[in-house]
C-alpha cells in the first residue's frame, strides 16, 4: 500500500521567505509526527498530532514554526521568515495507534530537504 | 534531559565480519527501544524494537539487539554482514510520551 509521502522533496528558500511543507500520512493513521534532521544528526522531534489535535509541540524551535492537521489526515509544517539555521531535512512519520511513539513503530516519509540561502 | 548516544559515527567492515553498534541512553525509568535503518536513497524504516520481555530481540535481515537495563544499553549486532547492509543506523528511545529521541546515527559501510 501507499506509504507516507511528503512534498516538495526539495525546497530552496531565500532567507526571510515563508515555506510550507506537506505530509500525507498512511491512510487511517491516527498519530503524526514531524522531525527536523540536521546534517550529520538524527531526527529531532518537533511536534505530534493525534488526529487533528496537536498534543505536543515542545520541539518546535521558535514561534516561526507552525504545524497543523485540520482534518486529521494531511499535515502542513509552516516556517515563517526562514533563517539559515532552518536548513535541514524535515521528516514526517505516522503511526496507526493513538499512543504516540510509545507502543508502536513509526512509518517515515522520504523527507523534504530545505535549504535556506 | 534524556539523550541517546551512539558511540561510532562511521564503521567500515568487510563482508562476513561481525557487527556491533553501541547505543546508550540516559533515563532511569521504563523505556521502549528501537533501531531504525536508512538504506541509501530510502526512507527510515524499523529494524527491530524492544518493549518488554526477552531482552534479546530479533529483527529483520538477521539483526538482533540486547537490552541491558543495568548498563542503559541497547546494542545492535549481526554475526556476518553483507554488502547490502551498507546504511545508516539510528538507535531511538521512547520514555512513555509522544516524543521519541534518536541518536546521531552510525554510518556503516561494508566492503564487498
Amino acid at each position: 500500500g501507499a506509504g507516507v509521502s511528503q512534498s516538495p522533496r526539495y525546497k530552496v528558500a531565500k532567507r526571510g521567505q515563508d515555506v510550507a511543507l506537506r505530509c500525507d500520512p498512511i491512510s487511517g493513521h491516527v498519530s503524526l509526527f514531524w522531525y527536523q534532521q540536521a546534517l550529520g544528526q538524527g531526527p529531532e522531534f518537533l511536534t505530534y498530532f493525534q488526529n487533528e489535535a496537536q498534543l505536543d509541540k515542545s520541539g518546535l524551535p521558535s514561534d516561526r514554526f507552525f504545524a497543523e492537521r485540520p482534518e486529521g489526515s494531511v499535515s502542513t509544517l509552516k516556517i515563517q521568515r526562514t533563517q539559515q539555521e532552518d536548513s535541514a531535512v524535515y521528516l514526517c512519520a505516522s503511526s496507526p495507534t493513538a499512543s504516540g511513539g510509545w507502543t508502536y513503530e513509526q512509518y517515515f516519509g522520504p523527507g523534504t530537504r530545505l535549504t535556506v540561502t | 534531559a534524556q539523550s541517546v548516544s551512539q558511540h561510532n559515527h562511521h564503521v567500515i567492515l568487510s563482508e562476513a565480519a561481525s557487527l556491533e553498534l553501541g547505543c546508550n541512553y540516559s533515563y532511569g525509568g521504563t523505556v521502549n527501544l528501537f533501531w531504525y535503518v536508512q538504506y541509501p536513497g530510502q526512507h527510515l524504516q524499523l529494524l527491530l524494537k524492544y518493549f518488554s520481555g526477552d531482552p534479546l530481540v530479533k529483527g529483520i535481515k538477521g539483526f538482533e539487539a540486547e537490552f541491558i537495563k543495568s548498563k542503559f544499553s541497547f546494542n545492535l549486532r549481526k554475526p556476518s554482514v553483507q554488502w547490502s547492509d551498507t546504511a545508516e543506523y539510528f538507535c531511538a528511545v521512547n520514555t512513555g510520551g509522544f516524543k521519541t529521541i534518536f541518536g546521531a546515527g552510525t554510518r556503516l559501510f561494508v566492503k564487498a
